[in-house]
């Protein structure tokens, strides 16, 4: 079975500044992908950034990176120089054998001017 | 462009009806597509996984006879929420996946009157 857990609610950060949203996982399966979701208020789902299970450097995406620790089982978002646009519910996710999705309870970001 | 595309976005339903969500991939052929479900201030929880040609998979907990999916080809999967009730409204969101990568529909935020 798959288990992702996010364990903020919410967050508040300050413009320009960088953020840390935290995600743990579980799985069986030794190849797995992670993924992070961005979701305004309008709904829809917007990709940021992935990783591999087998990739051994930590992804980045632009201002978006993915501090990943595979022992740990954790796939922490890290947002660096934080804007006003951010402020949004981000979804950490799994996929074993990049079959069906596996989210956590969402993260509800607030970027404060 | 979207690679994904879901109609409609809004619905309002009369308790008792049916209604018909369609999701389309516009790129590429799926042979399968996953159907969520996100309530209020909630995460996507996996429904159905719907297979061109053949049964959906329902997730644990959920009714078949009332979420019927038919994936008659490759570009068109449907969810239709039969008999629906207050209870069944939520927001409904497709996906379909192409290598690591999952691609979201605009989501259909059904509401039953």
């Amino acid at each position: 079975a798959q288990k992702i857990t996010q364990t903020q609610p919410g967050m508040f950060v300050q413009e320009k500044e960088a953020v840390t949203l935290d995600c743990t996982y579980d799985t069986s399966d030794p190849s797995y992908g992670l993924f992070w979701y961005k979701q305004p208020s309008s709904g829809e789902m917007i990709f940021l950034i992935y990783q591999g299970s087998y990739d051994q450097q930590n992804a980045t995406e632009g201002r978006y990176s993915l501090n990943f620790q595979k022992a740990r089982k954790s796939a922490n978002l890290v947002i660096s120089a934080s804007q006003l646009g951010d402020s949004a519910m981000y979804f950490c996710a799994m996929s074993a054998n990049f079959n069906k999705f596996y989210f956590g309870s969402g993260t509800k970001l607030n970027v404060k001017p | 462009g979207a690679v994904v595309s879901q109609h409609p976005s809004r619905v309002i339903c009369k308790s008792g009806t049916s209604v018909k969500i369609e999701c389309r991939s516009l790129d590429f052929q799926a042979t399968t597509m996953f159907w969520y479900r996100q309530f209020p201030k909630q995460s996507l929880m996996l429904m159905a996984t719907s297979n061109e040609g053949s049964k959906a998979t329902y997730e644990q907990g959920v009714e078949k006879d009332k979420f019927l999916i038919n994936h008659a080809s490759l570009t068109l999967s449907t969810l239709t929420v039969t008999s629906a009730h207050p209870e069944d409204s939520s927001f409904y969101i497709c996906s379909v996946q192409r290598n690591t990568e999952a691609f979201f529909g605009q989501g259909t935020r059904l509401t039953v009157v």
